[in-house]
């Protein structure tokens, strides 16, 4: 069974930094790109950034180029995101999630709980 | 960046109804679309891949159809269990995008 468990989230000042992690499980994670996506409370669903299977090709969303920054272990299948500059804007429940591809451009079919980050002084 | 417009933004209906959701793409997208279904405090769920294909373990009463930019959504017979927000997602191109989902609540 795939299984995706976010952590990092937590209450941020605005222009600090926080790191998320993701930690999969049940799957050959190093077959498969993988994604953040982001809710705003009572929102819907914007996808964040992706990344291939062996880093190779990474994308963002234009509203967080240049201030996150996805990465990932293979041998520790692991997912991070490094969010810096954090803004009010930045408020969400952050999803992990897996697509059925290694490339970024492929549909996702697996998904975490997500983890809360609130930026806010 | 590709747009995906979602219609209805919500709807109401009886249980047994037929329901349908339309999801319209800025640009051709081929059949690289997604359907997920996300019910209150619970992450999204994989419903329909490739547009029409039916992930396993899905009910049947559910099906996607279309390609190109036009995309429809539908639940044969609504049951109390199907309330919650559905989400049609491109993925020909990155940024992937999502449309604005559609609130199913029963009348």
């Amino acid at each position: 069974e795939v299984q995706l468990v976010e952590s990092g989230g937590g209450l941020v000042q605005p222009g600090r930094s926080l790191r998320l992690s993701c930690a999969a499980s049940g799957f050959s994670f190093d077959d498969y790109a993988v994604h953040w996506v982001r809710q705003a409370p009572g929102k819907g669903l914007e996808w964040v950034s992706g990344i291939s299977w062996n880093s190779g090709s990474t994308d963002y969303a234009d509203s967080v180029k240049g201030r996150f920054f996805i990465s990932r272990d293979n041998a520790k299948n692991s997912l991070y995101l490094q969010m810096t500059s954090l803004r009010a804007e930045d408020t969400a429940l952050y999803y992990c999630a897996k697509a059925i591809v290694p490339a970024t451009n492929g549909p996702i079919d697996s998904w975490g709980q997500g983890t809360l980050v609130t930026v806010s002084s | 960046d590709i747009q995906m417009t979602q219609s209805p933004s919500s709807l109401s209906a009886s249980v047994g109804d037929r329901v349908t959701i339309t999801c319209q793409a800025s640009q051709d997208i081929s059949n690289y679309l997604n359907w997920y279904q996300q019910k209150p405090g619970k992450a999204p769920k994989l419903l329909i891949y490739d547009a029409s294909n039916l992930e396993t373990g899905v009910p049947s009463r559910f099906s996607g159809s279309g390609s190109g930019t036009d995309f429809t959504f539908t639940i044969s017979s609504l049951q109390p269990e199907d309330i919650a927000t559905y989400y049609c997602q491109q993925y020909d191109n990155v940024p992937l995008t999502f449309g604005g989902g559609t609130k199913v609540e029963i009348k």
